[in-house]
């Protein structure tokens, strides 16, 4: 199985700050039709998990521009360019190019100070 | 707009079974795959469940073949999971996910989550 990887475990950031999340792969997430399945998540508290970013660097509907997706092969990485107060949660990546299987990284809770 | 609402967790002793739902709405329920997920105390995500759009093809975790099974009812927009033999380790808070994906999953909305307790 893909082993996801995502550091740090928390972030403590001052509103209006950016903010920079980074999620490793054991193996690459290319896919064979060009496409890389690497997704971003975001859990606020006591609500669903709500997709943020698709195939790496494709803000889902009604995601803010301030957030962001970079990467390629096995090294993503989530930035946000100004956070805000609302941003607060756990943020998960995901990986599907093993479809049926997902694997999912352990998080990175976002604070703010 | 797209809901998602999961029930049907509880404490249940182990061995024992459970069924949780995942009732939906505001789009064509037929028309999309379903992953049921969890997350146990302290841990990370762990998928369990997938079921095609049409029902066809279904497939599970190592972790729970041969002990849970994913349905779907399209009449009711409803996704199904049924728990036989639980253990102490299927303690976790149970999402189901809508997979809008076609190559690869593609999980675009998600329910807030059904606590399951097995313990004695």
């Amino acid at each position: 199985d893909i082993v996801m990887t995502q550091t740090p475990l928390s972030l403590s950031v001052t509103p209006g700050q950016p903010a920079s999340l980074s999620c490793k792969s054991s193996q690459s997430l290319l896919h064979s039709d060009g496409k890389t399945y690497l997704y971003w998540y975001l859990q606020k508290p006591g609500q669903p998990l709500q997709l943020l970013i698709y195939e790496v660097s494709n803000r889902f509907s009604g995601v803010p521009d301030r957030f962001s997706g970079s990467g390629s092969g096995t090294d993503f990485t989530l930035k946000i360019s100004r956070v805000e107060a609302e941003d607060v949660g756990v943020y998960y990546c995901m990986q599907s190019i093993q479809f049926p299987l997902l694997t999912f990284g352990g998080g990175t809770k976002v604070e703010i100070k | 707009q797209v809901q998602l609402v999961e029930s049907g967790g509880g404490v249940v002793q182990p061995g024992r079974s459970l069924r949780l739902s995942c009732a939906t709405s505001g789009y064509t329920f037929s028309s999309y795959g379903m992953y049921w997920v969890r997350r146990a105390p302290g841990k990370g995500l762990e998928w369990v469940a997938v079921i095609w759009y049409d029902g066809s093809k279904k497939y599970y975790a190592d972790s729970v073949k041969g002990r849970f099974t994913i349905s779907r009812d399209d009449s009711k927009n409803t996704l199904y999971l049924q728990m036989n033999s639980l253990r102490p380790e299927d303690t976790a808070v149970y999402y189901c996910a809508r997979d809008k994906g076609v190559v690869a999953a593609f999980l675009d909305f998600w329910g807030q989550g059904t606590l399951v307790t097995v313990s004695s």
